[in-house]
């Protein structure tokens, strides 16, 4: 069956500027995650969802990062007034439910901020 | 916040050897994953290993837990070109709780 997928795949930006990123979860699985991944390191927790609501938001590392999932499928990771430091690629991963041990990663959003 | 820190950072040796890759977290953990990542992108579970388990196989791959040491190893063994890669070890505090990813070691195989 189909991965978890992610678009766009690459998004340049200029600093300042408004961008969205999506997540496409495998069918069926409720809960939902973002990671932020810079070079050399290792994925960064921003947030998970369980259907509709946030589980948990700490990683989120200010006001200008937001994300939705109206439907309990989707995910869009916004991101206001982008700044240079915020260059990464972002990933997103899915799973039965919050209880699943396994996580399946989608291919991951390369934001770069100019 | 990254809880886990792999060892080494990189890692080449020859086809055919065994490779091993060491992982230190620091507090208690409902359980600890490894993780494969080709390229930079999307990231493979690879292995799963709760924390009243001290050992378990895969296929190729051999992972201990030594909780009293707050340390794990995964050993991959008879090494091939297609298991050049990042791997990561990730932990998890709670149950229901989010995972911790480590930075990673980088292993390249060597024809």
């Amino acid at each position: 069956g189909a991965g978890v997928s992610q678009t766009p795949s690459n998004k340049v930006t200029e600093k300042g500027k408004y961008v969205e990123l999506r997540c496409d979860p495998i069918s069926g699985h409720t809960a939902l995650y973002w990671y932020r991944q810079s070079l050399g390191q290792g994925p960064e927790f921003l947030i998970y969802f369980q259907g509709t609501g946030a589980a948990d938001d700490s990683g989120l590392p200010n006001d200008r990062f937001f994300a939705v999932r109206p439907e309990g499928s989707v995910s869009t990771l916004k991101i206001q007034r982008t700044e240079r430091g915020d260059s990464a690629v972002y990933l997103c991963a899915s799973s039965f439910d919050l209880r699943a041990d396994t996580q399946y990663f989608g291919p991951g959003t390369r934001l770069t901020v100019l | 916040s990254q809880q886990g820190e792999e060892d080494p950072q990189a890692l080449s040796i020859q086809e055919g050897e065994n490779a091993t890759m060491n992982c230190s977290y620091k507090t208690s953990i409902n359980n600890l994953q490894w993780y494969r990542q080709n390229s930079g992108r999307g990231l493979v579970h690879l292995i799963l290993i709760r924390s009243n388990e001290r050992e378990k196989h895969s296929g190729r791959l051999r992972v201990t837990l030594d909780t009293s040491k707050k340390s794990s190893s995964l050993l991959i063994t008879a090494s091939r070109a297609a298991d050049t890669a990042s791997y990561f070890c990730a932990t998890v505090m709670n149950r229901d709780d989010k995972i911790i990813f480590g930075k990673g070691t980088r292993l390249h195989i060597l024809p």
